[in-house]
Order: C-alpha cells, then structure tokens, then sequence
C-alpha cells in the first residue's frame, strides 16, 4: 500500500464548478499535512496547511479526518488558472522532515 | 519569504559524463536539505537527505556512489550525477528546512536533467 494515495484524475470541470479531491495515508502517526499544487514542469509550491479542526483560504477549503486517515481538498468558483496537479503531502513522524507525496490528482478547468 | 535556488535549470548530457547540480537557500540558513525525484506523471519520490557538514541519507534503492551529495554549507548542497545514464533523465528538485522554522519547507525550482 502507497504511503499517500490519491485519485489521478483527470478531473475536467467547467469554470465556476466545484471540485473536491481525496487522499488518505497509511501512518496513523504521521504530523502534519498539506496540500501543494504543481504546474507542469515546475516545482511544487505550498497550496495550504491541513488542520484537524479544518481550514478555508478563499475559495480553498481543506479537511483533516484523523479517524479515517483521510484528507480533503475542496474548491469552489474553479477559475481556470486552478488548472493544476493537486498534491497530498504527509509530514511522516521519522523526525527527518521530509514529505512523503502522494502521485496527485490532475485538475483541468475548462471554460 | 524563504527562496531556494537550483542550478542548472536544465541539462543535456551525454551517455557516461557526471552532471553537477546545484541548490541554495539564498536567504536562510538550512541544517537539512532534501533531494528529490520526479519521473513524468509520477510523485516527488525522495531520493537523499542532506546534513550540513555530515554524510547523507539515502533512501532504499538510491545509489550513494552515483548520486554524490554534499552539504558544505548552511545554504548550499550539491548532488552530483555520475557516469548519467538516459534512465536517469528526470526532474531533480531540491527543498529546504530553514534553520529557525524545522516545520516548514521550501523547494527550488527543479533541475530538468536529459541524458542522451
């Protein structure tokens, strides 16, 4: 079993639709959590923080289930500069801080 | 904010030379650095942890002698690709844990590596 599982996608959605990806991990110990976005061919670059009470930053929303060891992204009023792989990423407790990342999940908004 | 740089932003090397890759933290110190891999449509796959003046760490299935890393400074690891074979034409990118704030990282840009 993959450390971080996500869906590939693609998902291809019309402007202004909302969109909502998932993700689990194996380590129930794992700290913290996030979501990254990366354009093709370049780095990934921190989307947002993932909390246990769950968090929102404008149309972004991210959700945390301990429980279930599951993770969400929500987006709302997809733009089309949204258009993007999406990667849940998992801050396991080794102590080394290094991000385990799952595959990602393609988004392609279209207009 | 935290800015990593890496250098070159893409190569082209021939069959059996070694390319040299270069990633900085240009204004933060960092005690740890991370390498990584990308291989098209994959994830980020980590390939070596980088210690400020002490031996890397490399993942399980990552050859130490023909990925060479060193960290000589606070802001600067390098990762050197010896004897490059065509299946190692891949995404390398670095990040970075500022010395001051251990839960946060920051990536460089990529280092887009083909070896023909």
């Amino acid at each position: 079993r993959k450390e971080v599982e996500q869906d590939p996608g693609p998902f291809n959605v019309p402007e202004g639709a909302t969109v909502a990806f998932n993700c689990t991990y194996s380590n129930s110990a794992s700290q913290s959590f996030f979501w990254y976005r990366q354009d093709c061919r370049k780095e990934p670059k921190l989307l947002m923080s993932v909390y246990s009470s769950g968090n929102e930053d404008g149309r972004f929303t991210a959700q945390l289930n301990r429980a279930s060891q599951y993770i969400s992204l929500l987006i709302r009023d997809s733009k089309l500069s949204d258009s993007a792989t999406y990667l849940c990423v998992v801050n396991p407790p080794t102590g080394r801080r290094a991000l385990t990342f799952g595959s990602g999940t393609r988004l392609q908004v279209q207009p | 904010g935290a800015v990593v740089s890496q250098h070159p932003s893409r190569v082209i090397c021939k069959s059996g030379t070694s390319v040299k890759i270069e990633c900085r933290s240009l204004d933060f110190q960092a005690t740890t650095m991370f390498w990584y891999r990308q291989f098209p449509k994959q994830s980020l796959m980590l390939m070596a942890t980088s210690n400020e003046g002490s031996k890397a760490t490399y993942e399980q299935g990552v050859e130490k002698d023909k990925f060479l890393i060193n960290h000589a400074s606070l802001t600067l690891s390098t990762l050197t690709v010896t004897s490059a074979h065509p299946e190692d034409s891949s995404f390398y990118i670095c990040s970075a844990n500022p010395h001051r704030r251990p839960n946060e990282q920051y990536f460089g840009p990529g280092t887009r590596l083909t070896v023909t």
